[in-house]
């Protein structure tokens, strides 16, 4: 079972309307959560991170985490042609140190 | 305040060469951490410095390695170079790196092509 598990997509959703983005993980003890998102040849860039259970808005982003069911997911109101990237989930595992895994990414494509 | 930067930012080598590249953190960050990212495999975690000592280390053969310095610039070699890794080889710095809400922040990366 890998650590941290994407849809690789592709995701495709009209401009206008909600991405949702799921990742799930397997360590429970699990602390820290990032989103990132990565446009093609580019290196990722942060856009969320959530530490506690619930809702985190960020303008047209929000972060969900459930650390029961052990799933984090990133909704984009509003969606726009230029949030087509790849989207990564990322977790910080437990032991201490900054180790963080990333999931493999899921593409979304946002239609004009 | 300036981003992570890598240099060099492109480079082509052939099989059996090495290669050293290097990160220069956000000012104030003391870990740096390396990842190799390939379409197939996405991003796989090198290794992870704080106060020029490695803390962390993943599942990447002998030929990889890494250091810190003591302003927290970061540089990473490969031996014995193999076509299998041609990649974007990234870094990332964080303030800290051992606290509960550390954020890591990427450089531009450096696309290592092996011939």
């Amino acid at each position: 079972q890998k650590e941290v598990e994407q849809n690789s997509g592709p995701l495709s959703v009209p401009e206008g309307a909600i991405a949702s983005l799921n990742c799930t993980y397997s360590d429970r003890v699990s602390q820290s959560f990032f989103w990132y998102r990565q446009y093609s040849g580019k290196s990722p860039e942060l856009i969320m991170s959530i530490y506690s259970n619930g809702d985190k808005e960020d303008g047209r982003f929000t972060a969900q985490l459930n650390k029961a069911s052990q799933y984090v997911s990133l909704l984009i109101r509003d969606s726009q042609p230029s949030d087509s990237a790849t989207y990564l989930c990322a977790v910080a595992l437990s032991g201490g140190y900054q180790k963080v895994t990333f999931g493999t990414g899921t593409k979304l494509q946002v239609i004009p | 305040k300036a981003g992570v930067t890598q240099t060099p930012r492109y480079l082509i080598k052939t099989r059996g060469q090495q290669v050293t590249l290097s990160c220069s953190p956000i000012s104030g960050h003391r870990s740096v951490s390396w990842y190799q990212q390939t379409p197939g495999q996405g991003l796989q975690f090198l290794f992870e410095y704080f106060s020029e000592t490695q803390r962390n280390k993943g599942n990447f053969p002998g030929r990889f390695s890494g250091r810190q310095f003591s302003n927290s610039r970061s540089e990473m070699n490969v031996s014995t170079l193999e076509l299998g890794d041609s990649a974007l080889y990234l870094c990332a710095s964080s303030l800290d790196g051992g606290g509960y809400y550390n954020e890591q922040f990427f450089g531009p990366g450096t696309r290592l092509t092996v011939l």
